[in-house]
């Protein structure tokens, strides 16, 4: 079967600190990967996309990077932390079926 | 950029009521998907329906694609229907991004 995971869940981070999340999946091959960002009581914002090794797609100028080292691995990174990244951060994933499919999310609160 | 905009921002229901959940967005798409966000964060998809109507069970949805909408009915709502709802769509110019709407935040209480 198809699953997806993200992590950490949770982190507490202080400003100007370094920032890694990791999204894999499992179950398929060459998916399409994304990470969304979710402000409190907001909707979702696409930060970055990407549709093979390597390929990285950024949809907001920020404080943040995103790899993609293995074909079913998907990086958010950051060099120095901001306030203003505080959020939650989704992982997504689409294959053949056109249907976005979401992590468990990771909570982010930068301190 | 395409917009997309959903209504009502906020919605409370009494238990075993019916709703109209509304989405529209101002261009041409191949793609539009609802999700539900429970309260703990999780998004789950309940429709892929770029156009038509789809049912499961107290859910469906239609999208008219010309008239650039698409509902959402919940039907005899519960209170584990509670949570916020997003739209998301696919430009025709686009074959890889999902753009969300703002939500609506149902409440249904017991």
């Amino acid at each position: 079967s198809q699953t997806i995971h993200q992590w950490p869940a949770t982190l507490v981070q202080p400003v100007g600190s370094p920032l890694s999340l990791e999204c894999t999946v499992e179950g398929t091959s060459n998916p399409n990967l994304y990470w969304y960002r979710q402000a409190a009581g907001r909707g979702l914002q696409l930060l970055f996309y990407s549709v093979g090794i390597g390929q990285i797609s950024s949809e907001v100028p920020q404080n943040l990077s995103a790899s993609r080292p293995q074909d079913r691995q998907f990086i958010l990174s950051s060099k120095k932390l901001l306030l203003s990244d505080s959020g939650f951060y989704l992982c997504a994933w689409v294959a053949g079926a056109n249907v976005l499919t979401f992590g468990a999310g990771s909570r982010l609160t930068v301190l | 950029g395409i917009q997309v905009e959903q209504s009502p921002p906020d919605l409370i229901l009494q238990e075993g009521a019916n709703s109209t959940l509304r989405c529209n967005f101002s261009d041409s798409v191949n793609n539009l998907q609802w999700f539900h966000q429970n309260p703990w964060g999780q998004l789950i998809n309940l429709f892929y329906i770029p156009s038509g109507t789809k049912q499961n069970g107290r859910l469906s949805a239609t999208t008219v694609a010309t008239e650039r909408y698409s509902l959402l009915y919940i039907s005899s709502s519960q209170t584990t229907d509670s949570g916020v709802y997003f739209c998301a769509v696919v430009p025709m110019d686009s074959s890889y991004k999902l753009i969300f709407g703002s939500g609506t935040r149902l409440l249904v209480r017991p």
